[in-house]
């Protein structure tokens, strides 16, 4: 157990529809980086936070946007969805940022059927 | 982020030393050398990681090449619970950005 929960643990919606997924980071972690994992296009770093501050962006598409609270989970949300969003969307969190450990959570499935 | 090659995948026997091999010839002075795996299922878990010496915990071990184009990571004893996806990637010091992913080492494990 990382210490990073996500919910919901599987996410089953129609394309067009938009979703959000949490994230809570490790006790006393104040980066929060998302990251999607597809069969073909492997792990991708989406965007990182920092204690509520946008850090860091990847491939993140102009439909999905995140965020972090005051408390510092996060939420990734996902809209216009599109049946290649189909993917596991993990979250990660580390101490500060740098070459820090980062230390992943369980992971959310969606479904866009 | 420079580049880094790994084996697609390796095999090994259950209770027998497994050494990964990772190349980055174009690694940069100040990138730092990181090893994650995914068990089946789970999100990536960090290894290990090192700059220019080896390095040692409970996990593997790394062994980094004194021109530090390449490395291994080293687990002593292979059980059948250590066959996951690796990935070696590099990491800046004064990075702010996520890890690279590459396509890693799927190792198999023969009991």
């Amino acid at each position: 157990d990382s210490g990073v929960t996500q919910t919901p643990k599987h996410l089953i919606t129609a394309t067009g529809q938009r979703v959000t997924l949490r994230c809570s980071p490790r006790s006393g972690d104040l980066s929060v980086y998302w990251y999607q994992q597809s069969l073909d296009q492997g792990l991708q770093f989406l965007i990182q936070y920092y204690n509520g501050e946008e850090r860091a962006k990847g491939n993140i598409l102009e439909r999905f946007s995140a965020q972090q609270f005051p408390d510092l989970h996060s939420e990734l949300n996902l809209s216009s969805l599109e049946l290649g969003d189909s993917a596991l969307y993990f979250c990660a969190s580390s101490v500060v940022s740098g070459v820090d450990t980062q230390y992943f959570g369980p992971g959310t499935r969606l479904t866009v059927l | 982020d420079a580049k880094t090659t790994q084996p697609n995948s390796m095999e090994s026997n259950e209770e027998e030393p497994v050494h990964l091999p990772c190349n980055h010839s174009t690694i940069s002075g100040t990138d730092y050398i990181h090893w994650y795996r995914q068990l089946p299922s789970q999100g990536p878990e960090y290894v290990i990681h090192g700059l220019t010496s080896n390095v040692n915990n409970r996990m593997a071990s790394l062994a980094i090449a004194e021109d530090r184009k390449s490395s291994t990571l080293i687990l002593h004893r292979a059980t059948l619970r250590d066959a996951a996806v690796y990935y070696c990637i590099l990491r800046g010091g004064g990075g702010a950005d996520g890890l690279t992913f590459g396509k890693g080492t799927h190792l198999i494990i023969q009991p």
